[in-house]
């Protein structure tokens, strides 16, 4: 299974853009690169997906080099509300999709 | 528009007690999982069906039981409650096997389980 690895935990204040990097060393020619949202007591909801290059909507962009080892969620502007759990996840075979610990954006005020 | 279903929201257990955690689609999807979320703590994936009568083990697995009878319906069982087991239960589901615009995950609002 591909295996990612992102901050256990960043601060912010509120107007500031924060980047969340997460490494996906071994990712496979075919993975896509997912990003989710956790708020408290709420299960996960999608943010954002990305093959490679840049991908940007209303919630977020992500970064992905050429090579795929990487990638770089960037949450401009961020707000109190903002303050989330953020999965990064890169899929292997099958649905056996492994979330791993997250990254907790606390943003200040 | 009701997306993952799941019931009940909030129960507690006696130790040694058995208990079946709900989840519901209606969204055709093929692949259902659960996933148990301890407190702090990222998701961790108990079980899960790539399609009706197909079920395999996550991460997880030991002390729960699952089926999957329907596409619709994927339910977790607890078959003898133990403290460790108290955590937020999470279904979830998506269309297809491969990842890749416009399929996600949709999860269910949790399930709280407190075992006593």
């Amino acid at each position: 299974l591909a295996k990612t690895t992102q901050p256990i935990s960043m601060d912010s204040y509120e107007g500031q853009e924060v980047n969340i990097t997460c490494s996906h060393n071994n990712i496979a020619t075919n993975d896509y690169i997912t990003w989710y949202q956790q708020f408290p007591s709420q299960g996960p909801r999608f943010i954002i997906q990305g093959y490679k290059t840049k991908v940007t909507n209303e919630v977020a962009s992500l970064f992905i080099p050429a090579d795929r080892k990487s990638s770089t969620l960037s949450l401009p502007r961020v707000s109190l509300s903002d303050t989330a759990v953020y999965y990064c996840l890169v899929d292997d075979v099958g649905f056996k999709t492994i979330f791993g610990a997250g990254t907790r954006l606390f943003v200040k005020a | 528009n009701a997306g993952v279903t799941q019931t009940p929201k909030f129960q507690v257990l006696k130790t040694g007690q058995s208990m079946t955690l709900q989840c519901a689609q209606d969204m055709n999807h093929e692949y259902m999982s659960w996933y148990r979320q301890d407190p702090g703590m990222g998701l961790r994936l108990i079980h899960y069906s790539v399609g009706a009568g197909i079920t395999d083990q996550g991460e997880v697995p030991n002390g729960y039981n699952v089926s999957r009878s329907t596409t619709e319906d994927f339910p977790l069982r607890l078959l003898s409650a133990a403290p460790s087991q108290t955590s937020v239960y999470f279904c979830a589901s998506s269309s297809t096997r491969d990842r890749g615009p416009g399929n996600t995950i949709y999860f269910g609002e949790g399930s709280w389980l407190t075992v006593v």
